[in-house]
This record gives structure tokens, C-alpha cells and sequence, in this order.
């Protein structure tokens, strides 16, 4: 199957500082990734849908100069949290479609980001 | 706007028994995708199963099977022989084929543990 990689599986920052979290498709080609955030004993939240070599669309609600993503490549999206507080603690998943319109979304195995 | 409900935020089932899922769902739409994804304590999203709309049998894969209901927009998950690797977060989630960019519509999730 599909494999969806995501770097790191967790990071401890201090606040004001930033972090860049990596998902890459591993052997596929994903236009499109999503990215969530996900509180514990909770749903996944979206925060906004990738799309290579465009703009992300960002969820309402999400600001977009706070979580800055970038999909430069049809193998790589990246989530940048710029000066992390400890409210944006919480765990990140993304996730990638294979080019093409495949129903299937495949997810990487998601980041831990605490923010001390 | 669509949206996905999971009314049993916890379940139980005892090992080798069988327990039933719920899950609705609401859109406007004809076409369109639904899942049950399974979350471990591990936190990697895994895909249990997997119904197209316009498939009127329902969707089976080894011990799990759902109970598609269209018009009453009702898509149950069913899991037979439960095993002590069962426990875990179950998310129902709706996807559209045409619009919204293939993004996922989570329900708030069921908790099931399996007693031995």
C-alpha cells in the first residue's frame, strides 16, 4: 500500500520559536495533502488542504500566518508553526491523495508537538 | 455543509462477541464516499472499510462489514469475533467525489475497548 512518512513523530520547542513538520508521499505522487490537528480523545480537525505548487486552502478559523504550508513538490508538504505558544501543543496529522482521484486518503503516523 | 455523527462516544464488547458501530451522516449529495478508519493508541489513522454510495451492497472486509442505510443516511460498522487488537478510536468519515477538494469529514469518534 500507499506510505505516507511524517517528520518528526514528536518535538518539544520553546515558545516563540518555530517548527517545520514534514510529510512526504513515499511511493506515489499526492497533489493534494491535508493537514490536521488533533486534541487528545478528540476527532481530527482540519486545518487546511494542500495542493502542490498553489496556495493552501486553510479551514475557517485557522490563521494561515500562523500555520504556514507549503507543497513545493508532488511528494512534500510541509506544516511550519511560526512562534509556537503553548496552546498550539496538540498532535498533527497529515494526509495525501494519490494523483489521479484515488478514493483512498493515505495518512502519515503523525507528530507531537508540545510547546514548553 | 456536510457533517458526520457518532452519537456512542464509548463502547464495549467482550472478546469473540460482536458489537455494532453508529454513525450519520448528512449532505445534499448522491455521490459520494464513506469510512470507518480505526486510531490505535499508536495514533496511525488505518483504513477498515471503505462503502461507494451509488454501490447498494454493503461492504465487507474479514470481520468487519457495514450496514449502508442511503436514505436514512445511516452507515453502521459491524465487528464480528472482536479481538483484544480491536481496541481503539473508530472514526466514520464522508468524503465527497466531486466537491470539496477530496477532503475527509470526520465524526467525533467512538472509543472501543475489548474485554477479555
Amino acid at each position: 500500500g500507499a506510505v505516507v512518512s511524517q517528520h518528526p513523530s514528536w518535538v518539544i520547542c520553546k515558545s516563540g520559536t518555530s517548527v517545520k513538520i514534514e510529510c512526504r508521499s513515499l511511493d506515489f505522487q499526492a497533489t493534494t495533502m491535508f493537514w490536521y490537528r488533533q486534541f487528545p480523545k478528540q476527532s481530527l480537525m482540519l486545518m487546511a488542504t494542500s495542493n502542490e505548487g498553489s496556495k493552501a486552502t486553510y479551514e475557517q478559523g485557522v490563521e494561515k500566518d500562523k500555520f504556514l504550508i507549503n507543497h513545493a513538490s508532488l511528494t512534500l508538504s510541509t506544516l511550519t508553526v511560526t512562534s509556537a505558544h503553548p496552546e498550539d501543543s496538540s498532535f498533527y496529522i497529515c494526509s495525501a491523495l494519490i494523483s489521479g482521484g484515488n478514493t483512498e486518503a493515505f495518512f502519515g503516523q503523525g507528530t507531537r508537538l508540545t510547546v514548553v | 455543509a456536510q457533517t458526520v455523527t457518532q452519537s456512542q462516544p464509548e463502547m464495549s464488547v467482550q472478546e469473540a462477541e460482536t458489537v455494532t458501530l453508529s454513525c450519520t451522516y448528512d449532505t445534499s449529495e448522491s455521490d459520494y464516499y464513506l469510512f470507518w478508519y480505526k486510531q490505535p493508541p499508536s495514533r496511525q489513522m488505518i483504513l477498515v472499510i471503505r462503502q461507494e454510495a451509488y454501490k447498494q451492497q454493503n461492504a465487507t472486509e474479514n470481520r468487519f462489514s457495514v450496514n449502508f442505510q442511503k436514505a436514512a443516511k445511516s452507515f453502521s460498522l459491524k465487528i464480528s469475533d472482536s479481538q483484544l487488537g480491536d481496541a481503539a478510536m473508530y472514526f466514520c468519515a464522508y468524503r465527497d467525489i466531486y466537491n470539496q477538494g477530496g477532503k475527509l469529514i470526520f465524526g467525533q469518534g467512538t472509543e472501543l475497548s475489548v474485554k477479555p
